[in-house]
């Protein structure tokens, strides 16, 4: 089944204590993206990723880094977490970057930072 | 840049009646435009888009939504609406030049029987 898969679905951490939320795309997509979700606010882009090695800063990168080391995994890094990082975040792709082209969800990964 | 408004923030529908979810659009040239669907505790879920062509666009669960240039609009619509169309909607759009999907703040549609 064609899927982006997201890990962990659900985490509470503190703090200031790295994470990394892993995806995962089956489908041989070159493009990959990072959003979070708030409240009022829609879906803001964090990162995006267009293939292997080549990653740019969306809408709100400030605290996140990624890196696109395969075609398939796109893994988001919180290096020092803060409460303001507590959100509802989603992996993204799309076979090719096109601004016709549909772009698919992952579950979502809610995380809390207290 | 590209934006997108939803105006209505909630949208109440009786069950078997037509339902409309707004939404407006500014960009730089050509709009490409996409409807997403949001269950609870799930991801968003691709429903229809705009490229080109046809203005009436036909998408997945009966839905279809309408271009208007003029009104730099595309609403989302469905005939009848089913209890089980109960979610949150979001309406976005890329230009061209731009990788950047822009998302609206989403409308929660409430459908009841």
């Amino acid at each position: 089944e064609a899927q982006v898969t997201q890990n962990p679905r659900y985490l509470i951490t503190v703090t200031g204590k790295k994470l990394t939320v892993t995806c995962s795309q089956n489908m041989n997509h070159e493009y990959m993206s990072w959003y979070r979700q708030d409240p009022g606010l829609g879906l803001r882009q964090i990162y995006y990723s267009m293939n292997v090695e080549v990653t740019d800063k969306g809408d709100v990168p400030e605290g996140y880094k990624v890196s696109r080391k395969e075609k398939r995994n796109f893994p988001l890094i919180l290096e020092s977490p803060s409460p303001n990082q507590t959100s509802l975040y989603f992996c993204a792709s799309s076979g090719t970057w096109g601004p016709g082209n549909t772009i698919y969800f992952g579950e979502g990964s809610w995380l809390t930072v207290v | 840049a590209q934006s997108v408004a939803q105006p209505e923030d909630q949208v109440n529908v009786a069950e078997g009646n037509p339902l409309t979810v707004k939404c407006t659009y500014s960009v730089s040239g050509n709009p490409y435009l996409f409807w997403y669907v949001q269950y609870p505790n799930r991801g968003l879920q691709f429903l229809l888009k705009y490229i080109t062509g046809d203005n009436l666009v036909k998408g997945s669960y009966g839905f279809e939504a309408e271009f208007n240039k003029s009104q730099t609009s595309f609403h989302l619509k469905k005939p009848s609406a089913l209890v089980s169309d109960s979610a949150l909607y979001f309406c976005a759009v890329r230009g061209y030049n731009n990788n950047d999907m822009r998302f609206g703040a989403g409308t929660r549609l409430t459908v009841k029987p």
